[in-house]
């Protein structure tokens, strides 16, 4: 069975940072792109950033460019979201999800997810 | 920025069809998937490529998609289909999902 799972959320001031990690198991995790999507309390699905199962391929929204870091270590079946300079508007539920392919550009979907962690972004 | 545009909400009779339509700019050149969430739950992908059923999913869903508009439709409506519906496409290495679609089944 095919398991993502999150954690790294919690607690962040304004300014700060956080790692998010997301473990998977059940795959051959190198051969799909994954990506993280965010969900804040009440509101509908953002996307936030993908990486190709070769990690050769990222891709982020423009609400945390220059801010978000996605990286995966294939080694460790890990997918990792570094966020830094959080703002008040990034605290959400955030998800880590797999892709249908290695390749962002064939990834048209994503099939299995986690059940998400939460980031509070507060003074 | 590229937009979807979905409807808030549907109302749909149990055993009637249920449709939830998504709306951007040339759609139908592009591939339209969509997600199903419960309340407190993650997201389930429903269909993705326009029309493929994700693994798992029931017949009675099935989708399209043409021109400006994808659809999501629901046959034979269940009580347990009610649920929050995203539809989602790539746009020049962005993707994009709509706002969602609220379905009441009563």
């Amino acid at each position: 069975e095919v398991q993502l799972v999150e954690s790294g959320g919690g607690l962040a001031q304004p300014g700060g940072s956080l790692r998010l990690s997301c473990v998977t198991s059940g795959l051959n995790f190198s051969r799909y792109a994954m990506t993280w999507v965010r969900q804040a309390p009440g509101k509908g699905l953002e996307w936030v950033a993908v990486i190709s199962g070769s990690t050769t391929g990222t891709y982020y929204a423009d609400s945390v460019k220059g801010r978000f870091t996605i990286s995966r270590d294939n080694s460790k079946n890990t997918l990792y979201l570094q966020m830094n300079s959080l703002r008040a508007e990034d605290m959400a539920v955030y998800y880590c999800a797999k892709g249908l392919d290695i390749t962002v550009a064939a990834s048209d979907a994503f099939d299995i997810w986690g059940q998400g962690t939460f980031v509070t972004v507060s003074s | 920025s590229y937009e979807l545009i979905q409807p808030p909400s549907v109302s749909v009779s149990p055993g009637q069809t249920a449709s939830i339509t998504c709306s951007g700019d040339e759609l139908g050149n592009k591939y339209a998937s969509w997600y199903q969430q419960k309340p407190g739950q993650s997201p389930v992908l429903v269909i993705h490529q326009d029309n493929k059923r994700s693994s798992g999913i029931p017949e009675r869903f099935s989708g399209s998609n043409s021109g400006n508009t994808a659809t999501l439709t629901i046959s034979g409506t269940q009580a347990m289909d009610e649920a929050d519906y995203y539809c989602q496409a790539w746009d020049s290495g962005t993707m994009v999902f709509g706002g969602g679609t609220k379905l009441t089944v009563l």
